[in-house]
């Protein structure tokens, strides 16, 4: 089956420190990845998307990379701020449907002053 | 450009009982997706319109859900009879095709009683 794996365990970090989360997926490797940023209370929001064929991908203060060896997509904050605490969602492309995504449980991140 | 909105934001409810949720997609967006997400999961495809068509249903629990999507634009998800574990919120999002992302509400928190 196809899963997305991410560290359940919060992620706790002083700003200005980079931040790195972990997603990694079983299965064969999807067309793209991408990650959502959740706040309490509030729906996911788009963050990036990066494809079987890009290594890297950046804006702004953020960096994904994509290592179909591995198995693993790592998503970077630098210079991080209190303002960047939240749940952030991998999701992998799946199988059937029609731009279909299957999230991970997501790593929230904590940043302190 | 507006974002999709979704109605109720909570709802409470007993067991047993008929609910009803309500989304309205961002305009031009020709796919409509419903999640559900529970505590500390993910959030999980239930259902996936594109335009009017269903091009996904596989996870949904059609016992006991059923959606629709009107004229291609808005959409409704219902759940009747509920049961507790039906307890989570229930997200919109819509998209504009493969490869992009998707677009969320802010959710319906459903608690059973």
């Amino acid at each position: 089956s196809q899963k997305i794996e991410q560290n359940s365990e919060a992620l706790n970090i002083q700003e200005g420190k980079t931040a790195t989360l972990t997603c990694n997926y079983t299965n064969y490797s999807p067309a793209y990845l991408q990650w959502y940023r959740q706040d309490p209370g509030r729906g996911p929001v788009f963050l990036l998307l990066i494809r079987e064929n890009e290594k890297e991908k950046r804006k702004e203060r953020l960096k994904v990379t994509f290592d179909t060896t591995l198995k693993q997509s790592l998503f970077h904050i630098t210079a991080s701020q209190p303002a960047d605490s939240a749940t952030y969602l991998c999701a992998r492309q799946a199988s059937g449907g029609y731009n279909k995504l299957i999230f991970g449980a997501g790593t929230r991140l904590a940043v302190h002053p | 450009e507006a974002g999709v909105a979704q109605s109720p934001r909570y709802k409470i409810i007993e067991k047993r009982q008929s609910v009803a949720f309500w989304c309205n997609p961002i305009s031009g967006h020709a796919t409509l997706y419903w999640y559900q997400q529970i505590l500390g999961q993910g959030p999980k495809l239930l259902i996936q319109f594109q335009n009017n068509g269903v091009v996904d249903d596989s996870q949904l629990p059609k016992d006991r859900f059923s959606a629709e999507r009107l004229k291609g634009v808005d959409s409704t998800l219902k759940i009747q009879p509920a049961k507790l574990e039906d307890s989570a919120v229930y997200l919109c999002a819509s998209g504009q095709g493969s490869n992009q992302p998707q677009h969320f509400g802010d959710g319906t928190r459903l608690s059973i009683l």
